[in-house]
């Protein structure tokens, strides 16, 4: 079965860090690009970032440069979103997805990532 | 980097169907959309792609009442039955150079 599992979110305070992994099973990961997106409370969909499969070709969001990493781990079959200064704006579900590019053709389940005092 | 547009919301009868409706901003409508359903609580769920000549993937498990189509530079996703189900926001998504953009959504609600 194909299947992302996103785990680390939580609550954190502002100016933290938080580092997410999303677990991927069922097809082959080290040729998948993938992505974080991002879903604040009651909005939309928001791109974060995107790896290619060899890790070699790496885009990120503008308003999110510099504070937010993408790496992977093709041994491992996961995908990680280091995140730095975090800020209330940040709070969010934060989904992990394979695309075949240039679309998403799959998501994981999201992990809550609430930045508050 | 192009800019994509949806109605904010939609509604239509149980049984009945519906056309929504993703446009894509100037100069950019040749470019391949995909549709994502997201139900309520839910994670998003992948629908299918649509090229710009109207040729539709889906994926797997999507019922056959799903269809795509575009006529310049509207993109169509349209439902042929509403099933209860079916009440969702419905986002769709592309992918320019460096940057994946999605348009704002269309909450359908079944009546």
């Amino acid at each position: 079965e194909v299947q992302l599992v996103e785990s680390g979110g939580g609550l954190v305070k502002p100016g933290g860090s938080l580092r997410l992994s999303c677990a991927a099973s069922g097809f082959t990961f080290s040729t998948s690009n993938m992505n974080w997106v991002r879903q604040a409370p009651g909005k939309g969909l928001e791109w974060v970032s995107s790896m290619s499969g060899s890790g070699t070709s790496i885009f990120y969001a503008d308003s999110l440069k510099g504070r937010f990493t993408i790496s992977r781990d093709n041994a491992e079959n996961s995908l990680y979103l280091q995140m730095h200064s975090l800020r209330a704006e940040d709070t969010a579900v934060y989904y992990c997805a394979r695309d075949v590019h240039p679309l998403i053709d799959i998501w994981g389940q999201g992990t809550m990532v609430t930045v508050s005092s | 980097q192009p800019v994509l547009t949806q109605s904010s919301s939609a509604s239509a009868s149980l049984g009945s169907s519906v056309k929504l409706t993703c446009t894509l901003s100037s100069g950019h409508s040749s470019y391949i959309i995909a549709w994502h359903q997201q139900q309520p609580g839910k994670a998003p769920r992948y629908l299918m792609r649509l090229e710009a000549g109207g040729t539709y993937n889906k994926g797997s498990g999507v019922p056959d009442r799903f269809s795509g189509s575009s006529s310049g530079a509207d993109h169509y996703l349209t439902n042929s039955n509403l099933q209860s189900e079916d009440e969702a926001d419905y986002f769709c998504e592309t992918w320019d150079r460096s940057a994946r953009l999605f348009g704002g959504g269309t909450k359908l609600t079944v009546l």
